[in-house]
């Protein structure tokens, strides 16, 4: 049971490139979120999936987009970065939100440079 | 605008003594506060949470103290032990999916 994974564990990235950031999780967990950590800063809500099939934006969406492949996979792309999203995003997974004692386990996050 | 306040960044304990992390917040919304524990390198872990209709709970050597009038919730650590050592994040949740979280306190526990 490996619970939240997440790849790549680096990456860095030149200005305009995109790429995709992929989380998986093997817990059966409905809801799934995406979270970025900036230095001096808590970690702020980019995008979630409240079950299979929905998204919706957290408080940061813009630059990014998500897609809930299925139950167990959901992927952050960057179309065009930007060096403001240099960062260290996380992915997590709930068994199912909208439940006050809904617990959050967390990946082991990305670490992303754009220059 | 930081609706959860962590205005500690550090703190250093001996082994064996209290810690106490700190947590404010602005948002009256908020009816359930949780603690996450963060090592290096890795995710943040859940530790504690405590629901707005009460002011204790309790687990093991760690105890979440609310304080609704003032805002202000706190987090005890008895004994404190080195492997306490970490980042702790005070996260906050008004409805279904949000949480907001603190930008974390390092605690370093001394042998």
């Amino acid at each position: 049971n490996a619970g939240v994974t997440q790849t790549p564990k680096f990456q860095v990235l030149k200005t305009g490139q995109s790429m995709t950031l992929q989380c998986a999780q093997d817990m059966n967990h409905n809801s799934m979120y995406w979270y970025r950590q900036d230095p001096g800063m808590g970690l702020r809500l980019i995008y979630y999936s409240a079950s299979e099939g929905t998204t919706d934006k957290g408080e940061v969406p813009n630059g990014y987009n998500v897609s809930r492949l299925n139950k167990r996979e959901f992927s952050l792309r960057l179309e065009s970065a930007a060096p403001s999203q240099t960062s260290v995003y996380f992915c997590a997974s709930s068994e199912a939100g909208g439940s006050q004692r809904d617990t959050q386990y967390f990946g082991p996050g990305t670490r992303l440079t754009v220059l | 605008d930081q609706q959860v306040k962590q205005n500690s960044p550090s703190l250093s304990v001996q082994e064996g003594r209290i810690s106490i992390l700190n947590c404010d917040y602005t948002n009256s919304m908020f009816d359930y506060f949780l603690w996450y524990k963060k090592y290096p390198a890795e995710g943040p872990t859940f530790l504690i949470s405590i629901s707005s209709i009460k002011d204790k709970n309790e687990d093991g050597r760690f105890t979440v103290f609310l304080n609704k009038s003032a805002k202000h919730l706190s987090l005890h650590i008895v004994p404190s032990q080195p492997g306490d050592s970490a980042v702790y994040f005070c996260a906050a949740r008004t409805g279904a999916n949000n949480l907001f979280f603190g930008t974390g306190t390092r605690l370093t526990v001394i042998p």
